[in-house]
């Protein structure tokens, strides 16, 4: 089982918000996990968006719109990353990422597409 | 301007070398950990290796431990890869990547290079 696992793709119309999900492998909690980030849009490298613990710990990356937030699900042992007021300009794909078992892991990555 | 600039990459034959480069400016490169992050085609993200800002610290993912290894020089503002017994699977574009803080453990990447593509085939 990966350890970060991402639902492939996700579609939502403009203007309204999505809601990605990474989920974390059974028996590692989210809660004790900073979670990070990424926005790759075709034929370009990464872009780094937010990290997210808590409330009181959190960071947008430089240039980042306040449209784009970070929250856990501790329920579903989940980092969320949410985008209000989708723009087309959004549409591509985001990966999650935390540091595990000294490595860097990512998830799968969720391809977004603004319809 | 921050800006990284990879170089290096090209078509070698399985069980070959190649070394990476990682040209870096617009920062105080001794100031920050680097990284090296690769994508196979139309694939994911897969962190290759991190190295502390005085190269004091240094981690592998386990895919290419032993095969890989990651240096800098901080007098030419440079980062490297080098890459040896080759196979197809390393196939992927290879990004160097600027981390938040000195620690390769501690924070991750802000930016990015364009990346430069290695394929390994015969």
């Amino acid at each position: 089982q990966a350890v970060l696992t991402q639902p492939s793709s996700l579609s939502a119309s403009p203007g309204a918000s999505a809601s990605l999900t990474c989920t974390l492998r059974s028996g590692i909690n989210v809660g004790t996990y900073r979670i990070y980030w990424y926005q790759q849009k075709p034929g370009s490298p990464p872009q780094y968006l937010l990290r997210y613990m808590s409330d009181s710990d959190k960071q947008r990356g430089s240039g980042v719109p306040r449209r784009f937030s970070g929250s856990k699900d501790a329920s579903a042992n989940a980092g969320i990353l949410l985008i209000s007021g989708l723009q087309s300009e959004d549409e591509a794909d985001f990966y999650c990422m935390i540091w595990h078992s000294s490595g860097w892991v990512f998830g799968g990555g969720t391809k977004l597409t603004v319809l | 301007e921050v800006q990284l600039v990879e170089s290096g990459g090209g078509l070698v034959q399985p069980g070959r070398s190649l070394r990476l480069s990682c040209a870096a400016s617009g920062f105080t490169f001794d100031d920050y950990a680097m990284h090296w992050v690769r994508q196979a085609p139309g694939k994911g993200l897969e962190w290759v290796s991190g190295i502390t800002s005085h190269s004091g610290s240094i981690g592998y993912a386990d895919s290419v431990k032993g095969r890989f290894t990651v240096s800098r020089d901080n007098a030419k503002n440079s980062l490297y890869l080098q890459m040896n017994s080759l196979r197809a699977e390393d196939t992927a574009f290879y990004y160097c990547s600027k981390a938040m803080c000195g620690d390769y453990e501690g924070c991750a990447f802000d930016i990015w290079g364009q990346g430069t593509m290695v394929t390994v085939s015969s």
